[in-house]
């Protein structure tokens, strides 16, 4: 599966919107854009995934690039329990397995 | 979303005995669960694969003697880390998929295990 590279950490201010990128830039055709959070000590929560198409819903947006060789997650109004580690991973149709690489630390700030 | 449970949460264990710890899909059959560990400040690593009546994929590197898997049905998963020492605390997790298409993973959520 392709490598993501993600900032190690951010911060974002309570109620504004976060933006966490990822680059995935040798990601292949038949390769989806998957994201997960994982608050402290908890495991990992499913957020959305995507081809090619951006996606929404009730947790968040994906803007996928028109090259696909990035994405952003998008939380519109973060609140202090979006507090977590967002990973963002690519994987393959068809391999089950979930690489994990370090993630960004995003911090909501009241 | 599914759920799945792992038990128990929390274990502590002398150095040399072994620990079993349960990861059940409760609201949906996981034809396929997965064994990670993450140690402090670290990034989940995938230990195995583990697919409904048969041995385990184990990863690169993951003594399959040491840390036994058994997917004895559809919706339970067992880890057993045998003669656990000191340097096997740490935080386990499994998930679970409902099939084999491209859909998303559900994680338990993690069983802490030190070993003193």
């Amino acid at each position: 599966d392709a490598k993501t590279t993600q900032p190690p950490s951010m911060d974002c201010a309570e109620g504004r919107a976060a933006n966490l990128p990822c680059n995935h830039s040798t990601i292949s055709g038949n390769e989806y854009v998957y994201w997960y959070r994982q608050i402290h000590s908890q495991g990992p929560q499913y957020i959305i995934h995507g081809l090619k198409n951006n996606e929404t819903n009730e947790m968040a947006s994906l803007i996928i690039t028109e090259d696909r060789k990035s994405s952003t997650l998008i939380l519109p109004h973060a609140t202090l329990r979006d507090t977590a580690v967002y990973y963002c991973i690519v994987r393959a149709f068809g391999n089950e397995k979930l690489t994990f690489g370090t993630g960004t630390r995003l911090t909501i700030i009241p | 979303g599914a759920v799945v449970s792992q038990h128990p949460s929390r274990v502590i264990c002398k150095s040399g005995t072994s620990v079993k710890i349960e990861c059940r899909s409760l609201d949906f059959q996981a034809t396929t669960m997965f064994w990670y560990r993450q140690f402090p400040k670290q990034s989940l690593m995938l230990m195995a694969t583990s697919n409904e009546g048969s041995k385990a994929t184990y990863e690169q590197g993951v003594e399959k003697d040491k840390f036994l898997i058994n997917h004895a049905s559809l919706t339970l998963s067992t880890l057993t880390v045998t003669s656990a020492h000191p340097e096997d605390s740490s935080f386990y997790i499994c998930s679970a998929k409902k099939d084999t298409s491209n859909t998303e993973a559900f994680f338990g959520q993690g069983t802490r295990l030190t070993v003193v």
